[in-house]
């Protein structure tokens, strides 16, 4: 199994709502990360999990929460978005890195479909 | 900013035709990796090509690395109309850490 899932696919919250996202991965990776992409942009990394342990912050708002509940599993909360936060939110994992396994490298990351997310 | 620069930032070409999409950056790498992201959706890994390596093959994509002058090429021969999709160059510097170029938009024409 090489799927990363992400629900919702769509999710459309306003500023006062509180919501989560989730990723789930089946690949025995120990690394796993979110990313933000708004459109015609690359993605730009949000946090990273390894072991799950948050290892990389890069400084993103505290109304953007992460959780890793155990190894499969990531969560994204989110509590008083604002408009500009509206972007396709994407879920990775890989193997940590230095870690050898996969034919394509130890840190080749393997992306779930993303959410679209609006805030109103 | 250490982003990689792609260019072309749009490239159309007609099916058959190859398509070369090229990727400079700033800073030391350990490895850089190519993706291609179909509109809207997750990206799909393509190749790696780490820093000790000039060349690498996988079906019909050609990737080339020159560390002197920091920079990479994807190439994609006998193009069908099922490649148009943004593809984004990666590069993997620090733990755990991936950083996108601005990537090009790629339109192949049946």
């Amino acid at each position: 199994d090489t799927e990363v899932t992400q629900t919702p696919k769509h999710l459309v919250m306003g500023m006062t709502n509180k919501k989560s996202l989730k990723c789930e991965q089946h690949m025995g990776h120990r690394a796993m990360y979110w990313y933000k992409q708004k459109a015609k942009k690359p993605p730009e990394l949000m946090f990273v999990y390894s072991y799950e342990k948050l290892s990389i912050n890069e400084s993103v708002p505290s109304r953007f929460s992460p959780e890793c509940p155990n190894s499969s599993l990531l969560n994204l909360h989110l509590h008083a978005l604002q408009p500009e936060d509206s972007a396709l939110y994407l879920c990775a994992s890989s193997h940590p890195m230095g870690l050898a396994g996969g034919s394509s490298g130890p840190d080749t990351q393997y992306f779930g479909p993303g959410t679209r997310l609006t805030v109103l | 900013s250490q982003q990689g620069e792609e260019d072309p930032q749009a490239l159309s070409i007609q099916e058959g035709e190859n398509a070369t999409m090229n990727c400079s950056y700033k800073t030391s790498i350990n490895n850089l990796q190519w993706y291609r992201q179909n509109s809207g959706r997750g990206l799909v890994h393509l190749i790696l090509i780490r820093s000790n390596e000039r060349e690498k093959h996988s079906g019909r994509l050609r990737v080339t690395l020159d560390t002197s002058k920091k920079s990479s090429s994807l190439l994609i021969t006998a193009s069908r109309a099922a490649d148009t999709a943004s593809y984004f160059c990666a590069k993997s510097a620090s733990y755990g850490k991936l950083t996108f170029g601005q990537g090009t938009i790629l339109t192949v024409h049946p």
